[in-house]
Formats: C-alpha cells, structure tokens, sequence
C-alpha cells in the first residue's frame, strides 16, 4: 500500500492554458474522488468514479473541467483554458467498494494561475 | 442541503490543555460522521469517525461523540501535545447512498510548549 500519489504537485500556467493532472489511487480501490481546496476553506466535493464509470459530478465542475479514469485505474483531471479564479489545491483521494466510507487522501496539486 | 459547520480559528493552547473544536451539522438522511487533519505540508489524514448515533470515534487520544439530538460531532482532547498542531476538519458522508465528503472550513490549531 503506497497510498494515493498525485503528479504533478506543483503547477504554474498561464490564464487560458490548459493543464492536466493525474492521480493513481491506492490499488484495488475501485472508487476515486476529486475536490479542490481554496486557501482557508474546507475541500469541496468536485466528481467522484467507481471503476471507470463517473457516477457524480458537482455543479463546481464548469463545462472547462474534464475528468477520466479510462481503464478504472488512475484518473486524469483536466482544466481548458484556465482562469486565475482556478487557482487552488486540487485532492484525489480513493476508498474501496465494499464496506468502506473512508477516503484516503493524496497530497495534491497545487495549481497556480497567473 | 448538507452542510457542516465548524468553531471558527485559530485555536491558541497550551500543552497539557483540555481541546474542545465544536462541529455541527446539517443532514437530511443519516450520515456518516468524520474528523480528518491536515499536519503542515501533508495531506489529509482520517483522525475518527463515526458511522451511527451514539458511536463514539477515538485515536490518538482524540475522541468524538455521534450526538444526533444536538446533530454535533465535537472533537475532545484531553491533553494537547505541540504535536498536535494542526488544522482540524469535520466533514460527513450524507446517507442515502452519496459517496461524496462534505467538510466544514477547518479550525487551526496551534499548541504552544
């Protein structure tokens, strides 16, 4: 059990550039979520995967945001066109499917837009 | 909706001292209950939870109470380390099938020597 990684763990771009960021959950854990964390506040509740299939998604989620977990293994979130209000941590975090509420947590990316 | 609200910050003790950070909630089912913390420049980490009323969640001498007359989850401590310091966040998992964590804002907690 390596835990959740998340890569990169900085990022900086520029307001309208893309950017992707990439999750590996703990292994054999079928579900995968992701929040993002601005300065000060709690994590809010961003989309969450069983398996492959995106089951939730908030109302946070823009038409710009964009997440995959292909093969239900590691899942990508991608932001088009960034604005500096993107700013933020964004967490992945895994837990199991059966019996298990508990999330664990990577340590996140933090993005910078400038 | 489902929402959580936590005792503003910062928090300012002395070791040895008695922790108290109050959380409450709002649920329209029966949720889950939790407390996760955030030591400097690490992730979140799970502290405790509590699944149904009544239960009570413990480690690391941390303790919290399922109270769903009040609908509070406090957190207790009875003896703060420097240790300790950290930011604190309460957060639920609505019933009714919702997966997703919902956190308060956090209380930051810092213990002095």
């Amino acid at each position: 059990d390596t835990g959740v990684s998340q890569n990169p763990r900085h990022k900086i771009t520029k307001r309208g550039q893309n950017v992707t960021f990439r999750c590996d959950p703990i292994s054999e854990h079928n579900r995968l979520y992701w929040y993002r964390q601005t300065l000060g506040q709690g994590p809010e509740f961003l989309t969450y995967f069983q398996n492959e299939a995106q089951l939730e998604k908030s109302r946070l989620l823009s038409d710009r945001f964009s997440a995959e977990r292909p093969k239900g293994s590691f899942s990508t979130l991608e932001i088009q066109r960034t604005e500096q209000g993107d700013s933020a941590m964004y967490l992945c975090a895994s837990s199991p499917n059966a019996g298990g509420e508990t999330q664990y947590f990577g340590p996140g990316t933090r993005l910078l837009v400038l | 909706g489902d929402s959580v609200t936590q005792m503003e910050g910062p928090v300012t003790l002395s070791e040895e001292a008695f922790l108290t950070i109050n959380c409450t909630y709002t649920a329209t089912g029966y949720p889950s209950l939790f407390w996760y913390v955030q030591y400097p420049g690490e992730g979140l980490q799970l502290l405790l939870k509590a699944t149904k009323a009544d239960d009570k969640g413990s480690n690391k001498g941390f303790e919290a109470t399922y109270r769903k007359e009040t609908t509070s989850f406090h957190l207790e401590k009875g003896s703060v380390q420097v240790s300790d310091s950290a930011v604190y966040f309460c957060a639920l998992i609505p019933g009714g099938g919702a997966q997703k964590l919902v956190f308060g804002q956090g209380t930051r907690l810092t213990i002095n020597p």
